[in-house]
């Protein structure tokens, strides 16, 4: 079945610096990737996805690319902020199947 | 408009007991599924339902069911809880679009925050 394995653990940059995630997963045919931020005793938060006939979506300081011969897809975070501060988690998803693979989460600090 | 919801939001049960959690979709929301976070882990999917049927299911015991309602609200069952088995139980809906209930951005609840004695 889908792995996704996610990297860093842990992420810690200065406020205004730009923060990646990596994720990579195994199934060449998952085709949805979300992400989702979640602060800490809240709901996992969808931030942004993407599909794999799309190579690179942005919303303001959020973008995410995703490279489908790597089977490796990136968040980025531009100009950071205190309250970026959180668990940011990846998941994979196959197409016919509802079920999201979540990777094990980054906890991104920001220090003002 | 209201998000997912989800009741109780916190429970304590002792090992062997049984316990039920519920699940309000999004309105319109046809699709329900229901994940597992352990502390310091991502979510981990147990079910999904979409128009009142199970469509996926993870890899958990039978001691893990769950339904869904005409109203498309959905309950998880737990029997026989053992202390592995606490944890931050997600629901998270979805609408269907052009690929029907799969690949469908999910939105999630609050949780219910299970705790086995």
């Amino acid at each position: 079945g889908e792995n996704v394995e996610q990297h860093p653990s842990t992420l810690s940059v200065q406020e205004g610096d730009s923060a990646v995630i990596k994720c990579t997963y195994s199934d060449s045919a998952s085709n949805y990737f979300p992400w989702y931020k979640q602060e800490l005793g809240k709901r996992p938060q969808l931030i942004i996805d993407i599909r794999s006939n799309v190579g690179e979506k942005k919303d303001q300081r959020i973008a995410v690319t995703l490279n489908k011969t790597a089977k490796h897809f990136s968040l980025h975070i531009t100009e950071t902020q205190p309250e970026d501060s959180a668990v940011y988690f990846c998941a994979a998803s196959i197409p016919g199947q509802g079920n999201l693979i979540f990777g094990k989460g980054t906890k991104l600090s920001v220090k003002p | 408009d209201a998000g997912v919801t989800q009741s109780p939001t916190h429970l304590i049960k002792t090992r062997g007991q049984h316990v039920t959690l519920r699940c309000s979709p999004i309105s319109g929301h046809k699709s329900v599924s229901w994940y597992q976070q352990v502390l310091g882990q991502g979510p981990q999917f147990i079910f999904q339902y979409y128009e009142k049927e199970e469509r996926g299911r993870g890899n958990f015991p039978d001691r893990f069911s769950a339904r869904q309602f005409p109203n498309y609200s959905s309950e998880l069952n737990v029997n026989a809880l053992l202390l592995g088995d606490s944890a931050l139980y997600l629901c998270a809906s979805s609408a269907s679009g052009t690929g029907g209930f799969s690949n469908q951005p999910q939105h999630f609840g609050d949780g219910t925050r299970l705790s086995i004695l």
